[in-house]
């Protein structure tokens, strides 16, 4: 089973802290994704990488920097947490695949989640 | 990608199917639809997608239209465990849509009652 896992569930951090925030998948998987989710906003891509060292700004990127060093890690970085950055934080891996009936398949696979508490 | 719109909630009785409609009238002829789903406290899990074929698998099935202008998602008999937001997506696929983003909205939100 594809398995994405995230540094920590609960996170409580002071406004102004560096935050990171770890995701790890362990199928290989090209593409990674950070989203946060707020009620009545849905999810919202921050940024996502296609490969290592590639990165893509996604919807709503300001406040935040990722890093992409190695092909199964992907880090989030609050540079300066602020108080709008409290959000649950979800990550996600995908495959450029193909399923054995011969369809494209992108499945994204996400991780459980940090909540992310800035005081 | 083309954009969803989507009911805010419906609901329906444990064992019955449940029938969630997805319109995306702007989709282009690249584009496949996703639904995904994501019970409370988790992350959204991947459920299934298709062209323009009707697809099944073992948790739904993917009804889509003759114009592909909309679709629906069914749940042949919908337990407790499948109350959960459900999002439908469009996005390009093939090489193009290979390192492209998926663009979650609000979902519609399922409750199955006893």
């Amino acid at each position: 089973d594809v398995k994405v896992t995230q540094s920590s569930r609960y996170l409580v951090k002071r406004t102004g802290e560096k935050v990171f925030l770890e995701c790890v998948q362990d199928m290989d998987h090209e593409n990674m994704f950070w989203y946060r989710q707020d009620p009545g906003l849905g999810l919202r891509l921050i940024y996502f990488s296609y490969d290592v060292k590639m990165k893509e700004k996604g919807d709503i990127p300001e406040g935040y920097s990722v890093s992409r060093e190695k092909k199964e890690r992907f880090s989030l970085i609050l540079e300066s947490a602020s108080t709008n950055q409290t959000s649950m934080y979800l990550c996600a891996s995908r495959s450029m695949g193909w399923s054995f009936s011969g369809r494209q398949t992108y499945e994204q696979y996400f991780g459980p989640g940090t909540r992310l508490t800035v005081t | 990608d083309a954009k969803t719109t989507q009911p805010t909630s419906m609901d329906c009785a444990e064992g019955r199917a449940a029938n969630l409609p997805c319109n995306h009238s702007t989709i282009s002829g690249n584009e496949y639809v996703y639904w995904y789903r994501q019970i409370h406290s988790q992350g959204p899990q991947y459920i299934i997608h298709g062209l323009k074929n009707n697809e099944t698998n073992e948790m739904a099935s993917l009804i889509i239209t003759e114009d592909r202008k909309s679709s629906t998602l069914i749940l042949p008999h919908a337990t407790l465990r499948d109350t959960a937001v459900y999002y439908c997506i469009v996005r390009v696929g093939g090489i193009t849509g290979a390192n492209s983003k998926l663009t979650f909205g609000k979902g519609i939100t399922l409750s199955v009652r006893p």
